[in-house]
């Protein structure tokens, strides 16, 4: 069964500290993988869209990993802000079904000042 | 380019009645897909619509039901409500189908059925 697991489920970090979010998935064939990040109340918002052959993504002080060789997947985010508080969301699509998505359930980070 | 909008942002319903949520694309966006979210699920996919069709289905009863119009705007209907349908409803759009192309969301529905 395709699979999208994230960790932690939840992380408290102070402001300006760095820190990384885990995604591992069971997708296969993979096409691509996508990290979300989503506020409260509000609908996500993309912030990488890497395909198996990319390693590495920046999108300011969010860098996303991948290595399809372990399936994994890791979110970076260097100098975290009060506004990175969200939940950031991995979601994957196959190369067999490419018109479904397969999301994680989610980390949700608390950056306090 | 306008995002993607949804109306109305906020419903509340009672069990039994029925309810009818509206998502308009992207401009030139031919693909819709509805979600379900729950604190506790994470988002579950509904159904995606394209040129008019609905083209996948997620795992909900016949109770949710959707369509697509010509300009591609799109709506879902949950028929006789229960408490478990509260939950934020997002739509997004994207060029093509969903895994191949990005997809934007729109701020989502927050239904909240007493």
């Amino acid at each position: 069964k395709n699979q999208v697991e994230q960790s932690p489920q939840s992380l408290i970090i102070l402001e300006g500290k760095n820190c990384t979010l885990q995604c591992n998935y069971t997708v296969s064939p993979f096409s691509n993988l996508r990290w979300y990040k989503q506020d409260t109340g509000r609908g996500p918002v993309s912030l990488t869209i890497m395909t198996f052959s990319e390693n590495t993504k920046s999108n300011g002080r969010y860098t996303a990993t991948l290595d399809a060789d372990t399936k994994q997947s890791s979110l970076h985010i260097t100098a975290s802000q009060l506004s990175d508080s969200a939940s950031y969301i991995c979601v994957v699509s196959s190369i067999y079904n490419t018109d479904k998505l397969i999301f994680g359930t989610g980390t949700r980070l608390q950056v306090f000042p | 380019k306008a995002g993607v909008t949804q109306t109305p942002r906020y419903l509340i319903k009672t069990r039994g009645q029925q309810v009818t949520l509206s998502c308009s694309p992207i401009s030139g966006h031919r693909s819709v897909s509805w979600y379900q979210q729950t604190p506790g699920q994470g988002l579950q996919f509904l159904f995606e619509y394209f040129s008019e069709t609905q083209r996948n289905k997620g795992n909900f009863p016949g109770r949710f039901s959707g369509r697509q119009f010509s300009n591609s705007r799109s709506e879902m209907n949950v028929s006789t409500l229960e408490l478990g349908d509260s939950a934020l409803y997002l739509c997004a759009s994207s060029l093509a189908r969903g895994g191949g192309s990005e997809q934007f969301f729109g701020p989502g529905t927050r239904l909240t059925v007493l």
